[in-house]
């Protein structure tokens, strides 16, 4: 079983809806929990950083954290063409330094 | 806003050939990292480096890998000897400790 397991997609949604991303991860140990959006051959930008169950909002991002189920959602509200990218999952445990990341879910959001 | 800068944006060398890969991390930052991603893959994590020193490193980080904080700005990550399968891009990442990690734009290594 893979650490983190991310739907790859791609998931093509048309422009002003919303969108929601999942992670699973099996690891307990993971205490922090990022959302990251790359563009092609482009660095991971930070969008979410959160380490405890409940949402955190900021602007038209949604991060939700389930800590009993192991799961971790991203949703975005008002979908844009710009929103279209590879959103990547990422997270760490206590006293780890090191970050695991999902495969990322590619989205596209259609004019 | 401060960011995480790395050169070159692209390196082409040839299988065998010694590459230095370098970052500037942000300024107030004391973690750096290393990741890279394979085309079509995730990213990676190599090694993390903290206090001039390794903290972490992954199986992918062997002998043929190195790091160093040659100054007070710049961190590099040096391969000996690339093989082809070296072929990817690799970002450099700075933090705090306790907050997020912030990468830079990545070098697209290319071994030919």
């Amino acid at each position: 079983q893979k650490e983190v397991e991310q739907d790859p997609g791609p998931l093509s949604v048309p422009e002003g809806a919303i969108v929601s991303l999942n992670c699973t991860y099996s690891n307990s140990a993971f205490q922090y929990f990022m959302w990251y959006r790359q563009y092609s051959r482009k660095g991971p930008e930070l969008l979410m950083y959160t380490y405890s169950s409940g949402n955190k909002e900021d602007g038209r991002f949604t991060a939700q954290v389930d800590k009993s189920s192991k799961y971790i959602s991203l949703f975005i509200r008002d979908s844009q063409p710009s929103d279209s990218a590879t959103y990547l999952c990422a997270m760490e445990g206590t006293g780890r330094r090191a970050l695991t990341f999902g495969s990322g879910t590619r989205l596209q959001v259609q004019p | 806003e401060p960011e995480v800068t790395q050169t070159p944006s692209h390196q082409v060398t040839q299988m065998g050939q010694e590459v230095i890969l370098r970052c500037v991390p942000i300024s107030n930052h004391l973690y750096f990292y290393w990741y890279r991603q394979i085309l079509g893959q995730k990213v990676e994590f190599l090694v993390s480096f903290y206090n001039n020193e390794i903290s972490e490193k992954s199986e992918i980080f062997d002998d043929q890998f190195s790091v160093e904080r040659p100054d007070g700005s710049n961190f590099t990550l040096k391969i000996r000897s690339t093989k082809l399968e070296d072929s990817a891009m690799y970002f450099c990442a700075s933090r705090q400790l306790g907050t997020e990690a912030f990468f830079g734009q990545g070098t697209r290594l290319t071994v030919v």
